[in-house]
């Protein structure tokens, strides 16, 4: 079956410390997505990468970073820098050749910081 | 400016129908989304409709598009109690590449 995966589900933290969220996807799709969701708020855009080895801040990069070397993974890391980094990070994909642009979304990892 | 807004709860009663509106402002998005999340979980695209649209259906789904006052709406038929949820309204970015500007999601929920 083809989809996205987001492991860990549930991710825990020590504040200083550097973590890594992964993201895969076997669409085939060229172009990824990370969100951040925090409680009632809507989702919004850390980075995005429309092909391979490239990507693009989204609207809130700053405290996180990426990388794109392959094109099924698009892992995230939440750095130390990241002053608020407790929320909720949904992975996306989508094929830009569809007309609709629609995104896939993965099943979220849940990052607590203490 | 890019904003989507959307009332952030609704309470009906199993068996009736359910609205859920939605406000956008960049008058140029191409496609406008539900997607619907329950707990714990990503985000499920229900449908979409093209900005040159002004209705379509499927099944339970009506979407109903009013470009001229920006509106959005999404009607559940018969709304289930496996209908509860968090109903996520989006629209394309005209910026260039796949952005899609989300609202905050009305929660949806249904009783007996």
């Amino acid at each position: 079956d083809g989809g996205i995966t987001q492991s860990p589900k549930y991710l825990f933290r020590k504040e200083g410390q550097n973590v890594t969220l992964s993201c895969e996807q076997n669409l085939n799709h060229d172009a990824m997505y990370w969100y951040r969701q925090d409680p009632g708020q809507g989702l919004r855009l850390i980075y995005y990468s429309q092909i391979v080895n490239d990507f693009q801040k989204g609207d809130i990069a700053e405290g996180y970073s990426v990388s794109r070397e392959k094109k099924e993974s698009f892992p995230l890391t939440v750095t130390s820098a990241q002053k608020n980094p407790t929320a909720f990070y949904l992975c996306a994909s989508s094929a830009p050749g569809t007309k609709a642009y629609e995104q896939y979304f993965g099943p979220g990892t849940r990052l607590t910081v203490t | 400016g890019e904003d989507v807004e959307q009332s952030l709860f609704l309470s009906v009663r199993e068996g009736d129908s359910s609205v859920i509106n939605c406000t956008y402002t960049d008058s140029s998005s191409t496609y406008l989304y539900w997607y619907k999340q329950e707990p714990g979980a990503g985000l499920q695209l229900l449908t979409y409709i093209f900005s040159n649209m002004d209705m379509k259906q499927d099944q339970r789904l009506t979407v109903l598009l009013n470009k001229k006052d920006k509106h959005l709406s999404l009607r559940i038929a018969d709304t289930q109690t496996g209908d509860s949820a968090i109903y996520f309204c989006a629209e394309t970015f005209s910026g260039g590449y796949n952005k899609l500007i989300f609202g905050a999601g009305t929660r949806l929920a249904v009783h007996p």
